[in-house]
């Protein structure tokens, strides 16, 4: 089975561009989950689908970024226009349809976003 | 709101020396709690975890007690290896099923020389 899916690894734009940050989630996984880590912070929770519908997106920073999820599949995660502190890396995550149960998260590598 | 606080990086260790790295926790709600790791060129994966007060997370020969008394889960290993070199996340959530979403703390880079 593969793993969650994240491309590219690795975009240096400059500021005021647009980047497209893609995932693919674990085929079937109903829940997707963008996070991100700022240098030397936490990871901080962005916006959470379920299948199409954007179930949480109390972390988006602000509204220079755009998510969707279109047909419950892959979802993008667009910056447009980029700002330096967008700097750090994407992290995309899926689990299973809810069953009441604490579910693992699994992980994507990240996207390291370098705004310049 | 929920925060986690977690050692400052990097850790720098021989192989084979005992690994402790430091969690603390505050939450509103009964928190269940993870450790997660991150090797190079990877995504973060699932150490292990806890859910409720005395629980014993292991895997790989690591563990973490959720200590309730003292809001921590703390993460340890008897004698690390090189492989073992990596970021160190605790996290927790309150919420349940799917629509749980992680705090995370800022990361404890580990690195075990030969």
């Amino acid at each position: 089975e593969a793993g969650v899916t994240q491309f590219p690894s690795h975009s240096v734009i400059e500021k005021g561009q647009t980047v497209t940050l893609r995932c693919d989630p674990i085929s079937g996984h109903d829940n997707l989950y963008w996070y991100r880590r700022v240098m030397g912070k936490e990871i901080k929770f962005l916006l959470h689908f379920v299948k199409e519908s954007k179930q949480d997106e109390s972390g988006m920073p602000n509204n220079r970024f755009l998510a969707e999820r279109t047909g419950g599949t892959y979802s993008t995660l667009k910056v447009q226009p980029a700002e330096l502190e967008d700097s750090g890396v994407y992290f995309c995550a899926s689990s299973p349809a809810s069953t009441g149960l604490i579910l693992e998260k699994y992980f994507g590598p990240g996207t390291r976003l370098t705004v310049t | 709101g929920d925060s986690v606080t977690q050692m400052e990086g990097p850790v720098t260790l021989s192989e084979e020396a005992f690994l402790t790295i430091n969690c603390t926790y505050t939450a509103t709600g009964y928190p269940s709690l993870f450790w997660y790791v991150q090797y190079p060129g990877e995504g973060l994966q699932l150490l292990l975890k806890a859910t409720k007060a005395d629980d014993k997370g292991s895997n790989k020969g690591f563990e973490a007690t959720y200590r309730k008394e003292t809001t921590s889960f703390h993460l340890e290993k008897g004698s690390v290896q090189v492989s073992d070199s990596a970021v160190y996340f605790c996290a927790l959530t309150t919420g349940f099923s799917g629509y749980s979403t992680l705090t995370f703390g800022k990361g404890t880079m580990l690195l075990v020389s030969p």
